[in-house]
């Protein structure tokens, strides 16, 4: 079967740091995706991981272990503006399919 | 260099009519994908259709929905005799083929409401 996990809600202050868990559990694995979703809008392409380790983008990184099952992603220097929900999606095997995690709601607050 | 394009952004229909939601992937994409939000909730895989081809349908209610993508023209997910549940966004994404590093781009949505 395929699982995503990730947690519901999370809260943050202006400037700090955050990260954002996934744990996945799928038929087959080829890469991990991070999308920002605003309310009421489309999500949005962050991040790709598909190899173990750390893939920098400016404030925001995403780690990957395939061995675990596991990502994060990690925001730096937080802003008013990341408010939104953060979707973690697994690509499978089979084809080209993608399997999407519930989302993280994020709030920062001033 | 346009994205995908969804159609319409909001629809109103009542109980008991058709629905019909367009979506126009980015030019050179093959894939397309349907995925349903309802309000602060994940996006809901529906149908993963290539070409002319459903290649994964194990999202879709067995009743009352469809989807195709033509050779030309646009994907159309198509809901018929609606019900109060349908409710919700219904976002269309495309990507290229056979390139897996390629993410998903996603059009606006269709937020459908039915009275």
């Amino acid at each position: 079967g395929q699982n995503i996990d990730q947690p519901t809600e999370m809260t943050a202050t202006e400037g700090a740091i955050v990260q954002i868990n996934c744990t996945y559990q799928t038929s087959g694995f080829n890469g991990l995706f991070w999308y920002q979703q605003h309310a009421g809008e489309a999500p949005t392409f962050l991040s790709y991981n598909v190899l173990d380790g750390l893939e920098e983008k400016g404030r925001f990184s995403s780690f990957l272990s395939r061995s675990k099952g596991y990502s994060y992603l990690l925001l730096k220097e937080l802003q008013m503006k990341d408010s939104a929900s953060y979707l973690c999606a697994v690509r499978d095997n089979y084809g080209q399919n993608f399997v999407f995690g519930p989302g993280t709601r994020l709030s920062v607050l001033p | 260099n346009a994205g995908v394009m969804q159609n319409p952004r909001h629809l109103v229909r009542r109980r008991g009519q058709e629905a019909r939601l367009r979506c126009s992937p980015v030019k050179g994409h093959s894939h397309v994908y349907w995925y349903r939000q309802l309000p602060e909730e994940g996006l809901k895989f529906m149908v993963y259709l290539q070409k002319e081809n459903i290649i994964d349908e194990s999202g879709m209610p067995k009743e009352r929905f469809s989807a195709e993508f033509p050779k030309e023209g646009p994907s159309i997910l198509r809901i018929q005799q609606v019900v109060r549940g349908d409710s919700a966004a219904y976002f269309c994404a495309s990507s290229r083929q056979g390139e897996s590093n390629q993410p998903q781009h996603f059009g606006d949505g269709t937020r459908l409401s039915i009275l």
